[in-house]
């Protein structure tokens, strides 16, 4: 099992362009969810999907939207990338009543210049 | 002032040090404690988990809440460089659904 994988690994972006990242699971779990990680913040959580079809609005979601395109798929994608939004992101997963225990994926490295 | 509190270290130790690390909380409704551990470059992976106050033990690592004094710990016994990593506490209210709240994270480096 590959657990929780993420695409890509790094990128960067210049200010304005959009992207998309990508994540995959493939424990049968129903939840995901989006996080982002800065020096001295923590992991704050951006978006989740508790289950398939339905999505909802963590701590920061400003300037991200999600797609859960499937029960194993969750996107995060930037319309319009800004040098705030640089950050590693990670993508988590875990059953639909054991959310405390949430399974995380490698990250991706993302510079916004 | 933020809902969980932990200081960011780094805390460097002998390796067959006792270990201790430690988080404060404001928000009285948590009632979920959680420790993930997180490798450099690697995503967090959850080492210890407790419900409510009490110790709860699994091998070298001790996970400990203290709800009167909004303040949870977590020791590592007999230290191992493989120890080595950032440590986050994460809380969750009972019916709290999906959202943790996480520390900042406490580096951790074990000494030869």
């Amino acid at each position: 099992n590959a657990g929780v994988t993420q695409t890509p690994k790094f990128q960067v972006l210049k200010t304005g362009q959009s992207m998309t990242l990508q994540c995959a699971q493939d424990m049968n779990h129903n939840s995901m969810y989006w996080y982002r990680q800065d020096p001295g913040m923590g992991l704050r959580l951006i978006y989740y999907s508790a289950s398939e079809g339905t999505t909802d609005k963590g701590e920061v979601p400003n300037g991200y939207n999600v797609s859960r395109l499937n029960k194993r798929e969750f996107s995060l994608r930037l319309e319009s990338a800004a040098p705030s939004q640089t950050s590693v992101y990670f993508c988590a997963s875990s059953e639909i009543y054991t959310y405390n225990e949430q399974f995380f994926g490698p990250g991706t490295r993302l510079t916004v210049l | 002032q933020k809902e969980v509190e932990q200081d960011p270290g780094p805390l460097s130790v002998p390796e067959g040090a006792i270990v201790s690390l430690n988080c404060t909380y404001s928000n009285s409704a948590f009632q979920y404690f959680m420790w993930y551990r997180q490798y450099s470059r690697k995503g967090p992976e959850l080492l210890m988990y407790t419900y409510s106050s009490g110790n709860k033990e699994d091998g070298r690592f001790t996970a400990q809440v203290d709800k009167s004094s909004k303040y949870i710990s977590l020791f590592i016994r007999d230290s191992q460089p493989s120890d080595s990593a950032t440590y986050l506490c994460a809380m969750n209210p009972t019916g709290g659904g999906n959202k943790l709240t996480f520390g900042t994270g406490t580096q951790l480096k074990v000494e030869l």
